[in-house]
């Protein structure tokens, strides 16, 4: 089944310690995109990429790093967690071809830093 | 920065007719999307307007005023399950999307 995949589901981590986050599409989309969603703030994006091998930052990208080694994955890593990263974590696709270029959620990280 | 406003909550009864509307102010306009989350899950894509008008999608309708930076979107014969957050996102002009905080809309039998 064509879609998005995100690992783990959900993590509790100690401030200070190193995570990354996965995610694979096999939908063989260009562009892909990491937000942050937290209550009353909507969705902010973190970091993107438009194709394999380039990485955009985002509105919030501070304490965040992504790499785009091929098209289907784009792991989100957290160099030194800190409380405020406490968060759920949603990587979406696009395929950037069409003019909508809508954009697809995976099902999301819930993600503590204690 | 962007600024997309849209109200925290609406109730309405089951049958019934709810329009949550969205204002907007952003760098540049491509692009005006609305997708529905239900609790613990993923955003799913509802609609799309670029153009102003209205876009009607069965139960629901999306419309789009760009010269106001306004749209809305309407849902009809509302049943049960969409109880639900309902997220308004402007693409930019830079081609990446601002949400809004979302409209929690519950519906009641």
């Amino acid at each position: 089944i064509a879609g998005i995949t995100q690992a783990p589901t959900s993590q509790i981590l100690a401030a200070g310690r190193r995570m990354t986050l996965r995610c694979t599409q096999d939908m063989r989309h260009n562009a892909m995109y990491w937000y942050r969603q937290d209550l009353g703030l909507g969705l902010r994006l973190i970091h993107y990429s438009n194709t394999a091998g380039t990485t955009g930052k985002g509105e919030v990208p501070d304490g965040y790093s992504v790499s785009r080694a091929n098209t289907d994955d784009f792991p989100l890593t957290l160099a030194s967690a800190v409380p405020s990263q406490t968060s759920v974590y949603f990587c979406a696709s696009s395929d950037g071809l069409d003019h909508t270029d809508t954009q697809y959620f995976g099902p999301g990280t819930r993600l503590t830093v204690l | 920065g962007q600024n997309i406003d849209q109200p925290t909550e609406m109730t309405a009864t089951e049958g019934a007719i709810v329009q949550i509307n969205c204002t907007y102010q952003t760098s540049g306009f491509n692009g005006l999307f609305w997708y529905q989350q239900h609790a613990g899950e993923a955003p799913t894509f509802l609609s799309y307007n670029v153009l102003d008008g209205l876009e009607e999608k069965g139960r629901f309708s999306s419309f789009l005023s760009r010269s106001k930076g306004y749209s809305y979107l309407l849902l009809k014969e509302l049943q049960m399950k969409d109880s639900a957050s309902y997220l308004c996102a402007v693409r930019d002009g830079d081609y990446k999307l601002s949400f809004g905080a979302g409209t929690t809309v519950t519906v009641r039998a």
